[in-house]
């Protein structure tokens, strides 16, 4: 139980394009996801917190008006890369707990979206 | 805010026996976690602390030290699949979200 969908798993675009990727909870419904980029052999780094039916929560640094993020459903969220530039080629992986877990429960992440803007 | 430093690398050898340590200076702190991650692959869960002491899960273990702001992994009778990185990551009173380690690169040799 407990899985997370990410689509799509790799995506390759032109720089000045826009580029969506979706996280869907298959089995459980979430709240709350969120989003993390990742660059390689580096950590995961939290880009924003998704909430169902209201504004997302960016971390200090992270463009809201560059990653667009909804949160539509209780299953889905998705985060829009706007005018994409090389420099926002990452791993973004999102997750999410279980709605009724608790801080002790696990995050469930998804496969992750390799993007390369060239 | 959270951060958590690791050591970037660990070599071993299969059948050992590994320890991952992990330091944080956090406000709020609530609990750690651990979790394994394949080059190109989603991070894992493997195990979480909420209270200072030993979990057990099968071959992977994890200890928490409040006082000491220290945590570690430990990975028994280890496997060429164990090779991976792993991440410890904090959660803290203020928000659901992970904050995650430095990580460390655990290559298993045979």
């Amino acid at each position: 139980g407990a899985v997370v969908s990410q689509h799509p798993s790799r995506v390759i675009c032109k720089s000045g394009t826009s580029v969506k990727i979706e996280c869907r909870s298959l089995d459980f419904q979430a709240t709350t996801m969120f989003w993390y980029r990742q660059f390689p052999k580096q950590s995961l780094m939290l880009m924003a917190t998704s909430n169902e039916g209201s504004k997302a929560t960016y971390e200090q640094g992270v463009e809201k008006d560059k990653f667009l993020i909804n949160h539509a459903s209780l299953t889905l969220s998705t985060l829009t890369v706007t005018s994409a530039h090389p420099e926002d080629s990452s791993f973004y992986i999102c997750s999410a707990r279980v709605m009724t877990g608790t801080m002790d429960s696990p995050l469930h992440f998804g496969n992750g979206t390799r993007l390369t803007v060239t | 805010g959270q951060s958590l430093e690791q050591p970037s690398e660990v070599t071993a050898v299969e059948g050992a026996i590994v320890q991952i340590n992990c330091t944080y200076q956090t406000s709020g702190f609530y609990g750690l976690s651990w979790y394994q991650q394949h080059d190109g692959g989603a991070p894992t869960f493997l195990s979480y602390n909420g209270l200072d002491g030993l979990e057990e899960t099968g071959r992977f273990s994890s200890f928490l030290s409040r006082s000491d702001s220290y945590g570690y992994l430990l990975l028994q009778e280890l496997q060429m699949k164990d090779s991976a990185s792993y991440f410890c990551a904090a959660s803290d009173t203020g928000r659901r979200a992970l904050t995650f380690g430095s990580g460390t690169r655990l290559q298993v040799q045979p």
